[in-house]
């Protein structure tokens, strides 16, 4: 059973730009959440989604959003870049018994 | 709101030399407690969910216990590829899902 894909696993930007990050969970595994990985502040919660409806939102601001397709795909998009957004950024999905599978996770650097 | 505190942020164990990793935390209604184990560059990796005081799991050298306040993550006789990072988390009400800092282990030969 292939596990939680995340693309483009390393990306390179400059303030001001946008991003786009996408991750295909495990087969069958209906909801994805989205996480920030920092060094001092640890896995911050983003968003879930869960059958295309956002179900949980942490505190983020606006310029973070995400969205979830049909076929339980997920996308997240960072505006208007800044420094502090450089991050891993991880997805994961969560099996029915309510663990979550996280994938490689995809480095941002803002310059 | 959700709080999960693990200690100590760093554990430094000589190869063989049991010990503990502590996750505390406060919540209204525990849907589960998760331990992942990270290593540098990859997203975590799941090992154990436990639901309520009392539960404990076990998968090779590590055994996770909870009760109604903590739960602990104890490693026997340690080997080198035991160093990673710990991390626990828990679920609460909403399902959200809240992480601790997490706890850096590494074992020395």
């Amino acid at each position: 059973k292939a596990g939680v894909t995340q693309t483009p696993r390393y990306l390179i930007k400059t303030r001001g730009q946008q991003v786009t990050l996408s991750c295909s969970p495990i087969s069958g595994h209906r909801s994805v959440s989205w996480y920030q990985q920092t060094p001092g502040q640890g896995l911050q919660f983003l968003f879930e989604y869960f059958s295309e409806t956002q179900r949980n939102k942490g505190n983020f601001p606006g310029r973070f959003s995400g969205r979830q397709f049909s076929n339980s795909r997920s996308e997240m998009n960072v505006s208007t870049l800044e420094l502090g957004d450089s991050a891993l950024y991880l997805c994961a999905s969560r099996s029915d018994t309510g663990e979550l599978f996280f994938g490689e996770g995809s480095r941002l650097t803002v310059l | 709101e959700d709080q999960v505190t693990q200690s100590p942020e760093a554990l430094r164990l000589q190869e063989g030399e049991s010990s503990s990793l502590n996750c505390s935390y406060t919540v209204s209604g525990l849907r589960g407690l998760f331990w992942y184990r990270q290593d540098p560059g990859k997203g975590p990796e799941f090992l154990f969910t436990l639901y309520s005081a009392g539960e404990e799991k076990e998968k090779e050298r590590l055994k996770a216990t909870l009760t109604k306040k903590e739960s602990f993550l104890h490693i026997t006789a340690p080997k080198p590829e035991d160093s990673a990072t710990y991390l626990c988390a828990l679920r609460g009400g909403y399902q959200k899902v809240t992480f601790g800092i997490g706890t850096k282990l590494q074992v020395i030969p």
